[in-house]
């Protein structure tokens, strides 16, 4: 089994759309959560940290389910800038030094 | 303030040759990490440094290995290099824990023909 599972895409919405992004991960004993965002040929870049609580930035609202071992990742609102791969990202429990990222899920906003 | 700088960054190499590829942590950042992305893939983790150690190693041959500079910079060394070693290989840096997450550079893609 992965140690993270994405939705596999694409998913094309059109602008204005509410969409969201599910992951789950395998180690019950990791403790840092995030969703990264790649545009085609770049870097990652951090788009946010998912806190227990659940956070919010904006359009954007990632929830964190520990029980489930479970990230969500919703945008609304679509822009046709948001298309780009939205990645997960967990740390490996107690080898806190390991991240692992899962394959991604492609977003395309048609306008 | 730079980000984090990688270079060169493209590379073409024949198999069998050997590769280096350099790395340079956002100012302050301690903690360096390597990993591979292939086209359709998520980044898979190669190695993380700290302090000039080895904290953390992934699924890779022997081939692959690292080191860390005390000026916090890397490098990243890959031996008898395979056509499957082509790929985008992103350095990243972070404070220790990676609380806060990671800021990656632009990467190296290297290409074994």
């Amino acid at each position: 089994r992965k140690e993270v599972e994405q939705d596999p895409g694409p998913f094309n919405v059109p602008e204005g759309a509410t969409v969201a992004f599910n992951c789950t991960y395998s180690n019950s004993a990791s403790q840092s959560f995030f969703w990264y965002r790649q545009d085609c040929r770049k870097e990652p870049k951090l788009l946010m940290s998912v806190y227990s609580s659940g956070n919010e930035d904006g359009r954007f609202t990632a929830q964190l389910n520990r029980a489930s071992q479970y990230i969500s990742l919703l945008i609304r609102d679509s822009k046709l800038s948001d298309s780009a791969t939205y990645l997960c990202v967990v740390n490996g429990g107690s080898n806190f030094n390991k991240f692992y990222f899962g394959s991604g899920t492609k977003l395309n906003v048609k306008p | 303030d730079a980000g984090v700088t990688q270079s060169p960054t493209h590379l073409i190499k024949t198999r069998g040759q050997h590769v280096t590829l350099r790395c340079s942590p956002i100012s302050g950042h301690k903690s360096v990490s390597w990993y591979q992305q292939v086209l359709g893939q998520g980044p898979q983790f190669i190695f993380q440094y700290y302090e000039k150690e080895e904290r953390g190693r992934g699924n890779f041959p022997d081939r692959f290995s690292a080191r860390q500079f005390p000026n916090y910079s890397s490098e990243l060394n890959v031996n008898a290099l395979l056509l499957g070693d082509s790929a985008l290989y992103l350095c990243a840096s972070s404070f220790p824990r990676g609380n806060y997450g990671y800021t990656f550079g632009s990467g190296t893609r290297l290409t074994v023909v």
